[in-house]
């Protein structure tokens, strides 16, 4: 009964590799966003997604690109990995301009 | 666009102790200000939150209150607990998305 889950929680990886990670959330929200947490725990909007509509695009490489199949989906794939790249990634939901729900977050190490 | 600075980065109490800590923000159009509780391995997780036509929230140990004015917001929790450790941040929203503070890591020794 998790309300937002993310796959995989661990991701460990070599430079120049395609990697995806899966978010679901079984809350009925509207809105679902991608975070990043730095290694100084800083945490940084990346996407925002309303009904399958990107509505929020942050200062992000376009080697990141979001996909919504879904209402219930944001899905985060990530081009040609560098190390800068290596951080934990959440995602969130809400209805409409309500409390985000996050995920558990996926740890993304790039060797 | 909103900028959220947060103090202090770091915040040691004893048990039983009162712990506040503050944010600013600079978008006056931000009228949503949550607050979450991480703990290590975990994400994120609201512990209160409050609106911009509110000034003073409160849920047993710990109340939120907010000066639009001045564009602050502050936690504050009470009779402070060794669980109440962990990294605190806050926030405010902005097209939705929230702007998050630099977090305020709590320890609270017994």
């Amino acid at each position: 009964d998790t309300a937002v889950s993310q796959t995989p929680k661990y991701l460990v990886t070599q430079m120049g590799n395609d990697k995806s990670i899966k978010c679901e959330q079984n809350l009925g929200h509207d809105t679902m966003y991608w975070y990043k947490q730095d290694s100084k725990k800083f945490l940084k909007i990346m996407f925002s997604y309303n009904n399958k509509e990107l509505i929020i695009n942050e200062t992000v490489p376009n080697r990141f690109s979001p996909k919504s199949p879904d209402k219930a989906h944001l899905n985060l794939h990530i081009n040609s990995l560098e190390l800068g790249d290596s951080a934990v990634y959440f995602c969130a939901s809400s209805s409409h301009y309500n409390e985000q729900f996050f995920g558990p977050g996926t740890r993304l190490t790039v060797l | 666009g909103e900028n959220v600075e947060q103090h202090p980065s770091t915040l040691s109490v004893q048990e039983g102790d009162s712990a506040v800590i503050k944010c600013t923000y600079s978008d006056s159009a931000s009228n949503y200000f949550p607050w979450y509780k991480q703990e290590l391995g975990k994400g994120p997780q609201l512990i209160i939150d409050i609106r911009s036509n509110v000034g003073e929230k409160k849920d047993q140990r710990i109340a939120v209150t907010l000066n639009k004015t001045a564009k602050h917001f502050s936690l504050h929790i009470t009779e402070t607990q060794p669980e109440d450790s962990a990294v605190y941040f806050c926030a405010a929203t902005i097209r939705t998305a929230l702007i998050f503070g630099k977090g305020t890591t709590l320890s609270v020794s017994s």
